[in-house]
């Protein structure tokens, strides 16, 4: 059972549309991080949320942690193929501090 | 470039073998981490090691193992190879020993078994 449940698994959209992704848990983080990757590199962290109903945005990307800081939701608006990856999210759930839980990602691709 | 180096980027080998995948951290970082990724199992945790000692581990099998030296670099070894521990094997590290902390990490090996 994936404690970090993404969804969609994969996407596929034409440039300059909008599309937002999910990460859903039952459990309570204290923090969750969103992570793209792109063929044949590392992950690469976007953001950090803390705080419940926290919003934070990066450009054209728009992060949000739900209130409960049980789930989290990705919103891109424009795609871009550069956007192009797979976007993973990762949690630290509250009460234990020593490991992050990863999502298994949703696959993003953008086609011009 | 996230300042990680992972060493060596591809390896195939047969069954059975045993390899030794090489991890250098950003400079300054005393936390690293080692991942594997496959398809099916997306990301998984393997083991951390903060300043020489291990730190949290994660879903390592016994036939792996891993350590980090005094000058901070790591080592993951994986012994008696099946087909199935063929995946991309990441190193990552970062400053402190929070998972809140930035995980930066290199660009992985490629381990196939054959």
């Amino acid at each position: 059972t994936q404690l970090l449940e993404q969804s969609p698994q994969f996407l596929s959209i034409q440039e300059g549309e909008n599309l937002t992704v999910y990460c859903n848990s039952s459990s309570v983080f204290s923090s969750l991080q969103w992570y793209r990757q792109e063929p044949g590199e590392g992950p690469v962290l976007l953001v950090t949320v803390v705080t419940g109903g926290e919003v934070k945005k990066l450009k054209r990307l728009t992060f949000q942690f739900g209130d409960a800081r049980k789930d989290s939701s990705l919103h891109i608006t424009a795609a871009q193929p550069g956007d192009t990856g797979l976007y993973l999210c990762a949690g630290a759930r509250a009460g234990n501090n020593r490991k992050l839980i990863w999502g298994l990602g949703t696959s993003l691709g953008v086609n011009p | 470039d996230s300042g990680v180096t992972q060493t060596p980027k591809h390896l195939i080998t047969a069954t059975g073998q045993r390899v030794t995948l090489r991890c250098s951290p950003r400079s300054g970082d005393l936390s690293v981490y080692w991942y594997q990724q496959s398809l099916d199992q997306g990301l998984q945790f393997l083991i951390q090691y903060y300043n020489g000692e291990e730190r949290a581990k994660g879903n390592i099998l016994e036939r792996f193992s891993a350590q980090q030296f005094p000058d901070l670099h790591s080592e993951l070894n994986l012994s008696s190879l099946e087909l199935g521990d063929s995946a991309l094997y990441f190193c990552a590290s970062s400053s402190g020993t929070s998972p809140g902390n930035t995980i930066y990490f290199g660009e992985g090996s490629w381990l196939t078994v054959v």
